[in-house]
Order: C-alpha cells, then sequence, then structure tokens
C-alpha cells in the first residue's frame, strides 16, 4: 500500500529565517506530487504540482519554492519567510492527474 | 472568487440521525467532485467522489448527492457517530488536475 510522510509535524521559525519542508511517499512510482496550505478560517490552496522529477508548476506567487530532486520525494523552500508564511502545509500525492489525491499529516508553520 | 463554497461553518448532529453538509459551485465545467474528512493536526482524509454523469453515490453510511442543474452537492451520513466529528471539505475538479477546495465544514456528533 502507499503511504505519504512529511516532516516535520511542527516549525515554529524566526522571520527572515530558511525553510525546508520534507514530503516522501512509498508503494508508488512516478507519483503526481502537490503542495498546498490551509491558512486559517480558509480552505486548501495548492501552491506547486509536479508531474516527474524537476517539473515543478506554480499556482501562485509567492515566497515559496518547491523542488523535486528525486521521483518520490518533494521539497518545500523559502529563503526567509514571512509572517503570512503561517500556516498547515499539506503534501499529497496521486497516481495521474484528475485522479483522487491523498494527503500526509502535514505541517503547522508558525512564523514569529 | 470562490467557485466552491460551503456555507455552513459548523453542524452539530445528535448520535444516530442524520448529517447533511452542503457544497455549492459556481462552475459549470466541473466534472468531478469529491469530500475529505480532516481531524485536526492531520491532512485530509479521501471519503467518497462522484462523477458529473451520477447524481448519487453510496459507500457505507455515507452517501454523496449532486444536482447539476442547481450547482449543488451535499454529503448525507447516515446514521451519525461521535467518530465522525471532523471538518470536512468538498472539493471540484474541471477537465484539469486542480482542484478547487471549500473552506470546510466542523461537524460535531453529539454523544
Amino acid at each position: 500500500s502507499q503511504t505519504i510522510h512529511q516532516w516535520p509535524a511542527t516549525l515554529v521559525q524566526p522571520v527572515g529565517s530558511p525553510l525546508s519542508l520534507e514530503c516522501t511517499v512509498e508503494g508508488t512510482s512516478n507519483p503526481n506530487l502537490y503542495w498546498y496550505r490551509q491558512a486559517a478560517g480558509r480552505g486548501l490552496q495548492l501552491l506547486f504540482y509536479s508531474v516527474g522529477i524537476g517539473q515543478i508548476s506554480s499556482e501562485v506567487p509567492q515566497n515559496l519554492s518547491a523542488s523535486r530532486p528525486q521521483d518520490r520525494q518533494f521539497i518545500l523552500s523559502s529563503k526567509k519567510l514571512l509572517l503570512s508564511d503561517s500556516g498547515f502545509y499539506l503534501c499529497a500525492w496521486s497516481r495521474a492527474l484528475q485522479e483522487t489525491q491523498y494527503f500526509g499529516p502535514g505541517t503547522r508553520l508558525l512564523v514569529l | 472568487d470562490q467557485q466552491v463554497k460551503q456555507n455552513s461553518p459548523s453542524l452539530s448532529v445528535q448520535e444516530g440521525r442524520i448529517s447533511i453538509l452542503n457544497c455549492d459551485y459556481t462552475n459549470s465545467m466541473f466534472d468531478y467532485f469529491l469530500w475529505y474528512k480532516k481531524y485536526p493536526a492531520e491532512g485530509p482524509t479521501f471519503l467518497i467522489s462522484i462523477s458529473s454523469i451520477k447524481d448519487k453515490n453510496e459507500d457505507g453510511r455515507f452517501t454523496v448527492f449532486l444536482n447539476k442543474s442547481a450547482k449543488h452537492l451535499s454529503l448525507h451520513i447516515v446514521p451519525s457517530q461521535p467518530g465522525d466529528s471532523a471538518v470536512y471539505f468538498c472539493a471540484a475538479i474541471s477537465g484539469t488536475y486542480k482542484y478547487i477546495f471549500g473552506t470546510g465544514t466542523r461537524l460535531k456528533v453529539l454523544a
């Protein structure tokens, strides 16, 4: 069966510090990968998606970037965090675009 | 512009009764709809989905109804159980990869 991991579970970072959140998927190959953010009182907003190694599409302009160095690894990064980057970050995978997406446990990020 | 709306931020239901969660959408090009359940500090869990060619899909205690003319879908949970207490998100997709999520409805099932 497939599993998706995210770490860390919780992160408190000062404004201006860098960020690296990691997501890995097990039990499948060549998954489509996604990064979402849930801000307080809002739905899930798609930030990035990837259909393959090194292929990243950005959905919204922002302070964050994504990378996919390996088939089942997806990384969300920032060089300098802003207060507005606080939120709950979720990684998801699917077998193909338009197929059901399955979410990881999420990372709660608090920028102070 | 919120294309998928869940107008009820919260709902309380007695255990054993029916829970009805509603979702409205504006884009008639959406052709697939999903419901996810989310516990605090966890990722959403896929519950049930429905294609726009159907008007009903059932899976155990969960049934999703789709009314295309009204651009409305609903999730029925019967009977409701305390473990169903969570935030429920509806999502819609068109002919692309992109999920559009609603803002969620917090369901509380009272024992």
